[in-house]
């Protein structure tokens, strides 16, 4: 099955400090990515779809210049988490559609914890 | 607003003997629908899909069943094993023929006892 790798898979960072995760889809091209954030014991949450060459759409509620998405290939993602705060502390996950055959199903990431202090 | 509910935060069930579980929606435009399996700190794993056009798909142990006039759909998983235990989450979207945001259910926790 397609494989979606993130880095890094833990970070902790001082309040007010950025973090940039990354999202690679490794044996397929991903035109589209997605980032979930998941708080304990809850749903994934979706945050934004990341398209590559434009800008991503951010749902309802999530702060688009402090969560900045860059797509810039068709197998990296970038989730940039700007002067993070303690309250941004969550587990967050890509995903990537499988290319025009699958494209309804979502191959996701190890995820990333972040931990903010 | 949740679209897609899971009713049952948890479920246990011995090993050999059916695990069933059960995801509601209510978005009447949601067409298709897939369920994934979570295991703590990692991503989730993609199990089964099953499109609105159908009510069954099968592969392996796994079962989806949906019912259209119940907004209602369930996972069957049969023979259980202890390797079966993680957070199964249902998922559900709708068919654009291109890439298309999942809506998560809250997922169950299934434990599969020996």
């Amino acid at each position: 099955g397609a494989v979606v790798s993130q880095h890094p898979s833990r970070v902790i960072c001082k309040s007010g400090t950025s973090v940039k995760i990354e999202c690679r889809s490794l044996d397929f091209q991903a035109t589209t990515m997605f980032w979930y954030r998941q708080f304990p014991k809850q749903s994934l949450m979706l945050m934004a779809t990341s398209n590559e060459g434009s800008k991503a759409t951010y749902e309802q509620g999530v702060e688009k210049d402090k969560f900045l998405i860059n797509h810039a290939s068709l197998t990296l993602s970038t989730l940039t988490v700007t002067s993070a705060h303690p309250e941004d502390s969550s587990f967050y996950i890509c995903s990537a559609n499988g290319g025009i055959e699958s494209y309804n199903e979502q191959f996701f990431g190890p995820g990333t914890r972040l931990t903010v202090l | 607003d949740q679209q897609v509910k899971q009713n049952s935060p948890s479920l246990s069930v011995q090993e050999g003997r059916i695990s069933i579980l059960n995801c509601d929606y209510t978005n009447s435009m949601f067409d298709y629908f897939l369920w994934y399996k979570k295991y703590p700190a990692e991503g989730p794993t993609f199990l089964i899909s099953i499109s609105s056009i159908k009510d069954k798909n099968e592969d392996g142990r796994f079962t989806v069943f949906l019912n259209k006039s119940a907004k209602h759909l369930s996972l069957h998983i049969v023979p259980s094993q202890p390797g079966d235990s993680a957070v199964y989450f249902c998922a559900a979207t709708v068919n654009t023929g291109t890439a298309s945001k999942l809506t998560f259910g809250t997922g169950t926790r299934l434990q599969v006892t020996l």
